[in-house]
């Protein structure tokens, strides 16, 4: 069974720093593409970032870019995304989520499978 | 980026009804359309991908159809457990953007 557990999310400051981690198994994690989305309150669905499998490219949305750093290690079966400079714009609940079914050769997946969520709030 | 909407918002039904959902791209993206049904407090799940292609274990009640800029989302016969929001997904171009969502809720 696919799992995928968020964790780091808190409360922080204006201008902090968080580190999330997602934890995957039942899945051969080093083979897929994965992605961070977020969602503020009461909001829609935002992609913040994703990562290749072997870390080699990595694509963020706009808003985070020179901020997020996502990062993966294989070896551990993690999934992290580094935020510095936090705004209270990002508050959001940060889901990890796998890029699949794997039908295409590259790119243009879906995610189909998710976490649960970790909540960051940024505010003083 | 690719913007999508989606229509209608909102919208109230009965168990047993059907549902149609209107998914528009800014430009064409293909096929590379993909339907999520979330649950308050719960991840979103993923119910159809490549436009027209149901993600295993997702009941058959749920079809979508559609290419280029204009997508739908059935549901056939509306159960109690599909009460939910439903978003589309552009997977054409990085960033992939999500539709704002549409609340099915109970009439």
């Amino acid at each position: 069974e696919v799992q995928l557990v968020e964790s780091g999310g808190g409360l922080v400051q204006p201008g902090g720093s968080l580190r999330l981690s997602c934890a995957a198994s039942g899945f051969t994690f080093s083979s897929y593409w994965m992605s961070w989305v977020r969602q503020a309150p009461g909001k829609g669905l935002e992609w913040v970032a994703n990562i290749k499998q072997d870390g080699s490219e990595k694509y963020y949305v706009d808003s985070v870019k020179g901020r997020f750093t996502i990062s993966r290690d294989n070896a551990k079966n993690s999934l992290y995304l580094q935020m510095n400079s936090l705004r209270a714009e990002d508050t959001a609940v940060y889901y990890c989520a796998r890029e699949g079914p794997d039908i295409y050769s590259y790119g243009h997946e879906a995610l189909d499978y998710w976490g649960q969520g970790t909540l960051v709030t940024v505010s003083s | 980026d690719i913007q999508m909407t989606q229509s209608p918002s909102s919208l109230s039904a009965s168990v047993g009804d059907r549902v149609t959902i209107t998914c528009r791209a800014s430009q064409s993206i293909s096929s590379y359309l993909n339907w999520y049904q979330q649950k308050p407090g719960k991840a979103p799940k993923l119910l159809i991908y490549a436009a027209s292609s149901l993600q295993s274990g997702v009941p058959s009640r749920f079809s979508g159809s559609g290419s280029g800029t204009d997508f739908t989302l059935t549901i056939s016969s509306l159960q109690p457990e599909d009460f939910a929001t439903y978003y589309c997904q552009q997977s054409y171009s990085t960033p992939p953007t999500f539709g704002p969502g549409t609340k099915v809720d109970i009439k």
